[in-house]
């Protein structure tokens, strides 16, 4: 069935240090991957995403990598700021017009 | 520019009960998805319209159903509610359908509470 994988589901870090996130979809005709924010009590917002057409892409301290061969993609924050704080979510399209969403990642970026 | 709005922003209703939930896209934007995002986890899709028509369905019981109208706006109704219906339910638009995905904007949500 259609789902997306992502790992890990918390994760801690040092302010400063680097923090990455996995997933792995399954239909491999997806060709499109965003990542979205999520902060409590709040609606998810796009960081970054990615197009099957390019393997990497970045946005200041946020990039994101893509292996169409293997079917993950990665999100990963460097310079990590306590503001980074929150629950990551990623994406794919599984057959047609449905979005379907990983489980999350809740990040704590310690001061 | 308004970006995505939706109403009520927060529901109590009791089981048996039914609901509606509205959602208003970004101005241009043809293409409505409802999502159920229940404590802890991620989205979980419900529909998607464009064009005022049925585009996609998850797997939601036949309860729930949708639609869209001729200015976009979309309304999603929830029928016979149940206790397991408590969620934040998220309407979102984007500009395109078919296979060229583009961003997704997501609204506010209505904070579904069943009793």
């Amino acid at each position: 069935g259609e789902n997306v994988e992502q790992h890990p589901s918390t994760l801690s870090v040092q302010e400063g240090d680097s923090a990455v996130i996995k997933c792995t979809y399954s239909d491999s005709a997806s060709n499109y991957f965003p990542w979205y924010k999520q902060e409590l009590g709040k609606r998810p917002q796009l960081i970054i995403d990615i197009r099957s057409n390019v393997g990497e892409k970045k946005d200041q301290r946020i990039a994101v990598t893509l292996n169409k061969t293997a079917k993950h993609f990665s999100l990963h924050i460097t310079e990590t700021q306590p503001e980074d704080s929150a629950v990551y979510f990623c994406a794919a399209p599984v057959t047609g017009n449905q979005f379907y969403f990983g489980t999350g990642t809740s990040l704590t970026v310690i001061p | 520019d308004a970006g995505v709005t939706q109403s009520p922003t927060h529901l109590i209703k009791t089981r048996g009960q039914h609901v509606t939930l509205r959602c208003s896209p970004i101005s241009g934007h043809k293409s409505v998805s409802w999502y159920q995002q229940v404590l802890g986890q991620g989205p979980q899709f419900i529909f998607q319209y464009y064009e005022k028509e049925e585009r996609g369905r998850g797997n939601f019981p036949d309860r729930f159903s949708a639609r869209q109208f001729p200015n976009y706006s979309s309304e999603l109704n929830v029928n016979a509610l149940l206790l397991g219906d408590s969620a934040l339910y998220l309407c979102a638009s984007s500009s395109a359908s078919g296979r060229a995905h583009n961003e997704q904007f997501f609204g506010p949500g209505t904070r579904l509470t069943v009793l």
